[in-house]
């Protein structure tokens, strides 16, 4: 149980387009996923926590016009890097509570953006 | 605000050879920790966790961690490691009062020798 899913496992858009990353949790309701981002060989940086119907909080220094965020429903949130440039090429892998006490988080397999 | 440190960021052991990953943090409360393995290209995949209880906590694959409070360490151990076990590895701490936020270690990449 507590699978975590992301879609598409990899992209490569040019400069200047939209990319939207999906992270379902396919067992479980989750109302709270984050999104991480990974430069190779480096850890996680948490981006912004998503709580469903409600606005994403971002962490300091994050561009929440840049990388939007919505999570519409309670196995469902999406991570949209709008206008893309290659300093976003990254790793984006995203993470999904099934609920207190546990405070356990499911990580998906994440998503590889490569911005040309 | 919390912290995690992970000393070692390249270890190399032999296969069959005993494993001991590093892992320090700060955190002003009991924290909860938890270890997390990395293969190449892929998320993570919880090896064990603590919140409480029995400072030797059992994970999966043979992994064991022991919480120390006096040294705030949660180091990582197996007795025999496998060239399966070759990945990177990521120390978290969680707040206990806000679900699921963690702080991540900069990790430490296992190598293992044939």
């Amino acid at each position: 149980g507590a699978v975590v899913s992301q879609h598409p496992s990899w992209v490569i858009c040019k400069s200047g387009t939209s990319v939207k990353i999906e992270c379902r949790s396919l067992d479980f309701q989750a109302t709270t996923m984050f999104w991480y981002r990974q430069f190779p060989k480096q850890s996680l940086m948490l981006m912004a926590t998503s709580n469903e119907g409600s606005k994403a909080t971002y962490e300091q220094g994050v561009e929440k016009d840049k990388f939007l965020i919505n999570h519409a429903s309670l196995t469902l949130s999406t991570l949209t890097v709008t206008s893309a440039h290659p300093e976003d090429s990254s790793f984006y892998i995203c993470s999904a509570i099934p609920g207190l006490p546990s405070n356990e988080q499911f990580f998906g397999p994440g998503t590889r953006l490569t911005v040309l | 605000a919390q912290s995690v440190t992970q000393p070692d960021i390249h270890i190399t052991v032999s296969e069959g050879a005993s494993l001991e990953l590093r892992c320090n943090y700060s955190y002003g409360a009991t924290p909860y920790l938890f270890w997390y393995v990395q293969s190449p290209g892929q998320g993570l995949q919880l090896l064990l966790k603590y919140f409480s209880g029995d400072t030797l906590v059992q994970g999966i694959k043979g992994f064991e961690a022991e919480f120390k409070r006096s040294q705030s360490s949660f180091n990582l151990r197996k007795p025999s490691v496998h060239w399966s076990d070759a990945a990177e590895y990521f120390c978290a701490v969680g707040l206990n009062t806000n679900a699921g936020k963690s702080t991540f270690g900069d990790g430490t990449t296992l190598t293992v020798k044939p």
